[in-house]
């Protein structure tokens, strides 16, 4: 199964956009690239997922590379609810199984 | 909040012991999973389910066993307990029909499971 690579940790100072990086250099044709985040004593929670094409929803936008090797989870305006362990995920179009990996720590600082 | 219940919310247990740890859900999702989440290592999928009866192992299924006799129901059960699989532990059901083709998973609230 193809891994993904994130730096461990992150700040960013609060109403400032935040760019997660996240590389996925072993990436298939049909691999699906989600992103997670999981708040302190929580669950983790769907934040966003593409394929080829950049999206947008409510909470972020997620920037795929042309060649898809990476991915970039983009935050407008941190706010101290964001901080947060992110976890950037590929999941097989055939696939049940998502493969959390250890995520990046953002601290956002007021 | 997609219906996700788990129990019990802590336990304390000894090395050699039978723990079940359960997971409900209200919404009559077909996936259901099992992960654990330990510092270092994020979350490992443990086993899941895709129906009544049908499970299959995940990437940390040795020492682990579950059981999907309701479609509500799945329960993780650790047959002899080792200080090892002291971790916090997450269900989860996969969604998905609000953004198509996300297959989102929605997550319990966590079983905090310590053996001594």
């Amino acid at each position: 199964d193809a891994k993904t690579t994130q730096p461990n940790s992150m700040e960013s100072n609060e109403e400032e956009p935040v760019h997660l990086p996240c590389n996925h250099s072993t990436i298939s044709g049909t691999d699906y690239i989600h992103w997670y985040r999981q708040l302190p004593s929580q669950g983790p929670e769907y934040v966003i997922h593409g394929l080829t094409s950049n999206v947008n929803n409510r909470m972020a936008s997620l920037a795929i590379a042309e060649d898809r090797k990476s991915s970039t989870l983009i935050l407008h305006r941190a706010t101290l609810r964001d901080a947060a362990v992110y976890y950037c995920i590929l999941r097989p179009n055939t696939g049940n199984q998502f493969y959390f990996g250890t995520g990046t720590s953002l601290t956002v600082i007021p | 909040d997609a219906g996700i219940t788990q129990s019990p919310r802590h336990k304390v247990t000894e090395t050699g012991t039978p723990v079940t740890l359960r997971c409900h859900q209200t919404e009559n999702h077909r996936y259901m999973y099992w992960y654990r989440q330990d510092p270092g290592h994020g979350l490992r999928l443990i086993h899941y389910s895709y129906g009544v009866k049908d499970t299959d192992k995940g990437e940390v299924s040795d020492g682990y066993s579950v059981s999907r006799s309701k479609t509500e129901d799945f329960l993780l059960t650790l047959e002899s307990a080792t200080s090892s699989q002291t971790s916090v532990y997450f269900c989860a059901i996969r969604g998905g029909l609000a953004v198509p083709g996300s297959y989102e998973q929605y997550f319990g609230p966590g079983t905090r499971l310590t053996v001594t």
